[in-house]
């Protein structure tokens, strides 16, 4: 069964630094990989999406790299904001299941 | 992109009562998932709503407790039946998935007293 872990739990930085969050898999057979972002009390909001044959993908000041052999994939946040503030969680897709990580609680400090 | 809405937002239920989560999209996906999250918990895959049949259910959640329908490609419910205190917990859906992004619904909060 796949197993997704993400490291640190929780994270708490000054703000405009530059930061990365990990996520790591057990079984490199997978469809893609999400990374969601979820405030408190919220639903999920997509951020990007990796297809199992792409390396990384970047949308604005979110850039998310994988490497399917070594089961890691992390996600780099430039100049953090306060406004990143959040718990920040990666979904590995092997096709017919999802399954989740248990999150990094980003907190970014003014 | 699609847009998921979910009702109710939120509800307080009393135990043995049930309570019908509605998740509807704003265009055509062919999946469709209820999550669980459980307070401080990563999220908990329910079941695969399957269009015009039966839906498909992880180990540990079973039909007579979570039934499901979803009868067109844009719309699906979850029941949470005979209700307890550990069902309080936030339930979600989605929609999208396989090659596609997968789009989450707000949520509902459900507690149960």
């Amino acid at each position: 069964k796949q197993e997704v872990t993400q490291i640190p739990a929780a994270l708490s930085v000054p703000e405009g630094e530059n930061l990365v969050l990990n996520c790591s898999f057990t079984d490199s057979a997978i469809y893609n990989l999400q990374w969601f972002r979820q405030d408190p009390g919220k639903g999920l909001t997509s951020l990007l999406l990796i297809q199992s044959s792409q390396r990384e993908q970047t949308s604005g000041r979110l850039n998310a790299s994988l490497d399917k052999s070594s089961g890691r994939s992390t996600l780099y946040i430039a100049a953090s904001q306060p406004g990143d503030s959040a718990t920040y969680l990666c979904a590995v897709n092997t096709g017919n299941q999802f399954y989740f990580g248990t999150g990094t609680s980003l907190t970014v400090i003014p | 992109s699609a847009v998921i809405s979910q009702k109710p937002s939120r509800d307080i239920c009393q135990r043995g009562t049930s309570l019908t989560i509605q998740c509807q999209v704003d265009s055509q996906v062919t999946m469709m998932f209820w999550y669980r999250q459980q307070p401080g918990q990563s999220l908990t895959l329910i079941a695969t709503a399957n269009q015009g049949s039966e839906a498909t259910y992880e180990s540990g959640f079973v039909i007579d407790k979570f039934p499901i329908s979803r009868p067109n490609l844009t719309f699906s419910t979850l029941t949470v039946s005979n209700m307890s205190p550990e069902d309080s917990s936030i339930y979600l859906c989605s929609g999208g998935g396989g090659a596609d992004t997968q789009y989450f619904g707000p949520g509902t909060r459900l507690t149960v007293l």
